[in-house]
């Protein structure tokens, strides 16, 4: 399953609303996860089961969709967001993440 | 506080070998399947294998062969065997536990701090 992210750079202001997509090459139904990277760190699950916030994560961090096309929706961009966001597909081996977004503020 | 701590990265030549090591704490580890993951510089993050709590393991179909999972329960260790190493395979390795015990496919909620392997002559 190849999961296509887009765009692969978004640049906002702080404040701004940030829409991620992943579209997935076959359902996963639900099981699709978003992560986020920040430089020199290790990748944090953020959401999971598409919508569920992994504990600390702040609520201005949404996910939505199922089949093929999901979205994760930063709701007010704040500066530590700065970050490359993956989402990942645990429906069918191999596991497969998708190529990332890179979130940057103007 | 559950922790992966992660050792056994470094340079090695085309052709050779190298074992990365996961030691766990903070969890009961026989009872959460384990991963690797990798990512080449600068890009993404790709999924390499997963051993579940009965000792079965998965693979990226590229890394077959060539790559081999194991767990030692008994030290709370998981490893990674590389060997035939390529180019391509410079990558900075995480280990991470799946979310939920007992599951062998679930999400990776811990992290370890990330292992270098270069391969270069």
């Amino acid at each position: 399953i190849v999961l296509t992210q887009s765009p692969a750079t978004l640049s906002l202001s702080p404040g701004e609303r940030a829409t991620l997509s992943c579209r997935a090459t076959q359902s996963v139904i639900t099981y699709l996860a978003w992560f986020q990277q920040k430089p020199g760190q290790a990748p944090r699950l953020l959401i999971y089961d598409v919508s569920k916030r992994a504990p600390g994560v702040p609520d201005r961090f949404s996910g939505s969709g199922s089949g093929t096309d999901f979205t994760l929706t930063i709701s007010s961009l704040e500066p530590e967001d700065v970050a490359v966001y993956y989402c990942q597909q645990r429906s069918d081996w191999p596991l497969t993440f998708g190529g990332g977004t890179r979130v940057e503020i103007k | 506080e559950v922790q992966l701590l992660q050792s056994g990265g470094g340079l090695v030549q085309p052709g050779g070998s190298l074992r990365l090591s996961c030691a766990a704490s903070g969890f009961t580890f026989g009872t959460y399947a384990m991963n690797w993951v990798r990512q080449s510089p600068g890009k993404g993050l790709e999924w390499v294998a997963t051993i579940s709590v009965r000792y079965d393991t998965y693979y990226a179909d590229s890394l077959k062969g060539r790559f081999t999972i194991s767990r030692d329960n008994s030290n709370n260790t998981l490893y990674l065997q590389m060997s035939s190493l390529k180019a391509e395979d410079a990558a900075i390795y995480y280990c991470a536990r799946d979310k939920r015990a007992k599951t062998s496919r679930d999400w990776f909620d811990t992290w370890g701090q990330g292992s270098l392997v270069a391969v270069s002559s």
